[in-house]
């Protein structure tokens, strides 16, 4: 079966532009997760959904970051405004369980390097 | 502020040899532990979970956790030139509606042929 893919795999932008990255999980997987990874550091939490419910976005940055899951499938991370530090690789995960259990592998996708000029 | 600790590296071990990752964390109710490893300019893929002391066995992976010293380590035995890579340990705590797998900066590992 497929596993979690990601687009675009590589996006560039200009300083204030808004930007959507899409995560499609592996299907029937209850538990998604979005992840910033920044050159030479390992990823940083961003936020979790349980199937539609966004459960914990304690991880964003700033409010100019907004993830959805609107039918418990596809998630977008949207970031607006995006300003340099916001490069990084955004990398999305998925788990066949509930997040609360603490056990469930979570299958990273590919991730989408975003460069901002 | 959870943190989990790991040294850089690179830690570079001859191929055959055992390769020796550490990683140490703050929270104390830590309920799970993982190591991912990570190829240059791919996504990070689960080697070894672990959930209780002791030590788990998984092929030539052995991870080692101590929970009364917030340590946790894995053990890479005959490393091949293959597992060069970037390691990284991740703790998760689903406490106080908290979800966060923490993950450590990563240990990058080069083993010489």
């Amino acid at each position: 079966g497929a596993g979690v893919s990601q687009s675009p795999r590589y996006k560039v932008a200009k300083r204030g532009q808004d930007v959507a990255l899409r995560c499609d999980p592996i299907s029937g997987h209850v538990s998604l997760f979005w992840y910033q990874q920044a050159l030479g550091q390992g990823p940083e939490f961003l936020t979790y959904f349980q199937n539609e419910a966004q459960l914990d976005k304690s991880g964003l940055p700033s409010d100019r970051f907004f993830a959805e899951r609107p039918e418990g499938s596809v998630s977008t991370l949207k970031i607006q405004r995006t300003q340099q530090e916001d490069s990084a690789v955004y990398l999305c995960a998925s788990s066949l369980r509930l997040a609360g259990l603490g056990t469930d592998t979570q299958y990273f996708g590919p991730g989408t390097r975003l460069t901002v000029l | 502020q959870k943190e989990v600790e790991q040294n850089s590296g690179p830690l570079s071990v001859p191929e055959g040899a055992i390769a020796s990752l550490n990683c140490t964390y703050s929270d104390r109710v830590s309920q799970s532990f993982f190591w991912y490893r990570q190829y240059s300019g791919k996504s990070p893929e689960l080697i070894m979970s672990i959930y209780s002391n002791g030590d788990k066995e998984d092929g030539r992976f052995t991870a080692q956790l101590n929970k009364a010293s917030q340590y946790v380590s894995l053990l890479i035995r005959d490393s091949q030139p293959s597992d060069s890579a970037t390691y990284l340990c991740a703790v998760f705590n689903s406490g106080a509606g908290s979800y966060q797998l923490t993950f450590g900066k990563g240990t990058k590992l080069s083993v010489i042929p």
